[in-house]
């Protein structure tokens, strides 16, 4: 199973960016990044997916250097909604060699 | 509507009664995922299905059955309900195909079952 380390919780302010890493030491060639978004009480939802350098969306931006052993999330001006358990997942979903870490708790304060 | 739906979303049983959970997608998607999400921490995959008549195993299997003879569903069954199954439950579907790196997971909404 492909394995990610991530600080088990963040706190930050709103108006402030916040930027969540992830490690993936054993991420393998053909291996994407994928971050998840949860809410209490609600299941997991896509924020962003890369494989090398840097992308963004509307929502966030994820930087991945060049080794891949690692990724960042960024949260741009984070506001109390964005207080939630972000996920990292690296591995072929469909081949069962990708598994969800217990992921970031943010906490965003007013 | 079109989507992912899980059914019921609660559930309260006994120590040893069967439980089915159900799980109903209308994208025609290959992919369905079974995952369980205990308090306080991520999700572990169960079972996995890349088409209908086709499961896996994932990481926590023991004590669970699936089925799926149509593409649409994937029921997940505890045939001999124990305390420690007590969790959320989630079904989840991609649309890609294997050995693609870059598939993304649309989860339901989730199914909270307590064994008592």
């Amino acid at each position: 199973l492909a394995k990610t380390t991530q600080p088990i919780s963040m706190d930050s302010y709103e108006g402030q960016e916040v930027n969540i890493t992830c490690s993936h030491n054993n991420i393998a060639t053909n291996d994407y990044i994928t971050w998840y978004q949860q809410f209490p009480s609600q299941g997991p939802r896509f924020i962003i997916q890369g494989y090398k350098t840097k992308v963004t969306n509307e929502v966030a931006s994820l930087f991945i250097p060049a080794d891949r052993k690692s990724s960042t999330l960024s949260l741009p001006r984070v506001s109390l909604s964005d207080t939630a358990v972000y996920y990292c997942l690296v591995g072929d979903i469909n081949a069962g060699k990708s598994t969800f870490g217990d992921g970031t708790t943010l906490t965003v304060k007013p | 509507d079109a989507g992912i739906t899980q059914s019921p979303r609660y559930k309260i049983t006994e120590t040893g009664r069967q439980v089915t959970l159900m799980c109903h997608q209308t994208w025609s998607h290959s992919y369905m995922f079974w995952y369980r999400q205990d308090l306080g921490h991520g999700l572990r995959l169960i079972y996995y299905s890349a088409a209908a008549d086709i499961t896996d195993k994932g990481e926590v299997p023991d004590g669970y059955v699936v089925s799926r003879s149509k593409t649409e569903n994937f029921p997940l069954t505890l045939e001999s309900a124990t305390r420690s199954q007590t969790s959320v439950y989630f079904c989840a579907t991609t649309p890609g195909q294997r050995f693609s790196g870059a598939n993304v997971l649309t989860f339901g909404a989730g199914s909270r079952l307590t064994v008592l």
